[in-house]
């Protein structure tokens, strides 16, 4: 149980468009839903947290105008890379959390990532 | 602002060892650690987690430890083996209103058959 899933795993695109990311819970209620960026041989840093049916917060530095996060509904969150530019290649990452803060499990279970390639 | 650090950025220990990843943190406040393997081209897998009330807890060939007096967190693997070899991240969670988890760093564990 717990599966995280990611869509696409893997993208091109040119400079200028827009990519969205998709991030599913597939077996689990997902209350709460992160983004994170990790670019070659670095950590993971987190972009914005998104609860489901409210507007996401975002890190300090990340810019909610360039990456959109929707969370629709319990299992769905989405992230859309607006203008893409070459710096914006990354590896993308979503972890989905089954209950809100204070109130259950802390464990995060994470996607398999999504790999952007901007040219 | 606060962070999660490691001391060793990269590991080689010989097949069959035992394996001690170091982890420093830095907010006093966090009350709970975890620790993840990522593989390459994967997303982070969770190994273990302790509480901040807790200074030792075991998994399967693997053990956290922590130290709250110096903010040191430590993850054991015994009987290391190649299929261990990946990037290990201690993370710190940050109570507030919502689960952040924060990632330290990395260290780059390389088992050498």
């Amino acid at each position: 149980g717990a599966v995280v899933s990611q869509h696409p795993s893997r993208v091109i695109c040119k400079s200028g468009t827009s990519v969205k990311i998709e991030c599913r819970s597939l077996d689990f209620q997902a209350t709460t839903m992160f983004w994170y960026r990790q670019f070659p041989k670095q950590s993971l840093m987190l972009m914005a947290t998104s609860n489901e049916g409210s507007k996401a917060t975002y890190e300090q530095g990340v810019e909610k105008d360039k990456f959109l996060i929707n969370h629709a509904s319990l299992t769905l969150s989405t992230l859309t890379v607006t203008s893409a530019h070459p710096e914006d290649s990354s590896f993308y990452i979503c972890s989905a959390s089954p209950w809100t803060s204070g109130r259950g499990q802390e464990t995060q279970y994470f996607g398999p990532g999504t790999r952007l390639l901007v040219l | 602002g606060e962070s999660v650090g490691l001391h060793l950025p990269t590991l080689s220990v010989q097949e069959g060892d035992n394996s001690i990843i170091n982890c420093a943190y830095s907010n006093s406040a966090s009350d709970y650690f975890i620790w993840y393997k990522q593989e390459s081209g994967k997303g982070p897998q969770f190994i273990i987690d302790i509480r901040s009330n807790m200074d030792k807890r075991q998994g399967q060939r693997v053990t956290v430890l922590l130290n709250k007096t110096v903010k040191h967190l430590s993850l054991q693997i015994a009987a290391t083996q190649p299929g261990d070899s990946a990037v290990y991240f201690c993370a710190e969670a940050i109570r507030t209103s919502y689960d952040k988890v924060i990632f330290g760093p990395g260290t780059s564990l390389s088992v050498i058959p």
